[in-house]
This record gives structure tokens, C-alpha cells and sequence, in this order.
């Protein structure tokens, strides 16, 4: 069974500081990742996707990698703003799996003035 | 991008009452839909994936019987919480895609069940 681990589970950064934050899961067997953002009692907003054969995806101020074989990903938040503070999810599409998305834990982000 | 609209965005219920949550898919035709359950601060837990005009598979623990899932058209799937109890107060989120396309997640239903 496919588990998705975020860790931190919770960050607090000064305004403009650059952050990692890191998800792994447990089956490479993976058609592809995704980084979603969530603001308290909202839906899912879709960050990032990289297929299983990329190695990363690059939007704006975020970048994440991919690493198929350790089973890890790391989103990159270049010149953090008040306004990237939110719960930032990971999930991972397992192949043959219906196309289901198993989601990580989270890692619930904070930017300070 | 592809909308997903839910409706309600939040319910407060009688215990012993139902609730019906629609999903739908406003701009594309979802094939299939998705229905999540996620408690505060945990992530999202799939419940069950319904395909346009069959029943739908529900994951491991779900009651079928007390969350229905009607997935009638490719715009629509409603989910009612049966005979709700407070143990089912929770945020509910559904998602479409069209074929192997990415998912599109609705802004989530607030259910509280006094």
C-alpha cells in the first residue's frame, strides 16, 4: 500500500526566506506527483505535476524534483511572501491503481512579515 | 483552467438527518469523479470513485450504504451522507477529470452534524 510522509509537518519562515519542503512516499511505481496548495477551509489548488519520467517542474517562484527511485520530491519556494502561507499537499498517482491519488500529510506553511 | 463547483459549501444538520452534497463539473465533462473526506489538520482520504452511469467503488472502510454516490451525468455526482451522525462532521471534497487528464478539485463542503 502506497503511504506519502510530508515532513516538516508545520514551518514558520521570515518574509523572503527560500524553503524546501520535502515529501516521500513508499511505492516508485508512480504514473506521476503532484503539489497542491490548500488555504484553511478551501479546496485544492494544483501547484505542480511532474510525470514519472521527469525530474522537475518549474512554475514561477516554485520548483519541484523529483526522484523516482528514493521515492522523493521536494518542492522549492524561492522569496517566500505572506501570501504563500497555506497547507501545501504532495500526492503521487500509482499506476495500474485507477488513477487514484494518495495524498501526503501535509506541511503547513507560515510566512512572516 | 477547469472548474469543479460544490454545493452546499457548508451544512449544519440534525443528527439522524441526510445530506446531499453535488459536484459538478462546470466547463468539461467528467468521466469520472472523486469524493474525498479529510478531519482537521490530516489529509485527504479517498472515499470512493464514480464513473458516469455505473456504481460507484468504494475504498476500503467506506460504507457504501451510508455515503451514496449518484454519478447520473458527466457534469454531476451527489453524495448523501445517510442517517448523518456528529462522527461524520468532516470536509468533503470532491474532484473530476476527463480520461487520464488531471484531477480538478471543487472548494470542498463543511459538514457539521450537531
Amino acid at each position: 500500500k502506497q503511504e506519502v510522509t510530508q515532513i516538516p509537518a508545520a514551518l514558520s519562515v521570515p518574509e523572503g526566506e527560500n524553503l524546501v519542503l520535502n515529501c516521500s512516499f513508499t511505492d516508485s511505481a508512480i504514473y506521476n506527483l503532484q503539489w497542491f496548495r490548500q488555504d484553511p477551509g478551501k479546496g485544492l489548488t494544483s501547484l505542480l505535476l511532474i510525470q514519472s519520467s521527469q525530474r522537475e517542474q518549474t512554475s514561477g517562484r516554485l520548483n519541484a524534483s523529483l526522484d523516482k527511485s528514493s521515492g522523493r520530491s521536494t518542492l522549492y519556494i524561492a522569496a517566500s511572501q505572506p501570501g504563500d502561507s497555506a497547507t501545501y499537499l504532495c500526492a503521487v498517482t500509482v499506476t495500474g491503481g485507477g488513477n487514484k491519488l494518495t495524498f501526503g500529510t501535509g506541511t503547513q506553511l507560515k510566512v512572516e512579515l | 483552467g477547469a472548474v469543479v463547483s460544490q454545493h452546499p459549501s457548508r451544512v449544519i444538520c440534525k443528527s439522524g438527518t441526510s445530506v446531499k452534497i453535488e459536484c459538478r463539473s462546470l466547463d468539461f465533462q467528467a468521466t469520472t469523479m472523486f469524493w474525498y473526506r479529510q478531519f482537521p489538520k490530516q489529509s485527504l482520504m479517498l472515499m470512493a470513485t464514480s464513473n458516469e452511469g455505473s456504481k460507484a467503488t468504494y475504498e476500503q472502510g467506506v460504507e457504501k450504504d451510508k455515503f451514496l454516490i449518484n454519478h447520473a451525468s458527466l457534469t454531476l455526482s451527489t453524495l448523501t451522507v445517510t442517517s448523518a451522525h456528529p462522527e461524520d462532521s468532516s470536509f468533503y471534497i470532491c474532484s473530476a477529470r476527463h480520461g487520464r487528464e488531471t484531477q480538478y478539485f471543487g472548494p470542498g463542503t463543511r459538514l457539521l452534524v450537531l
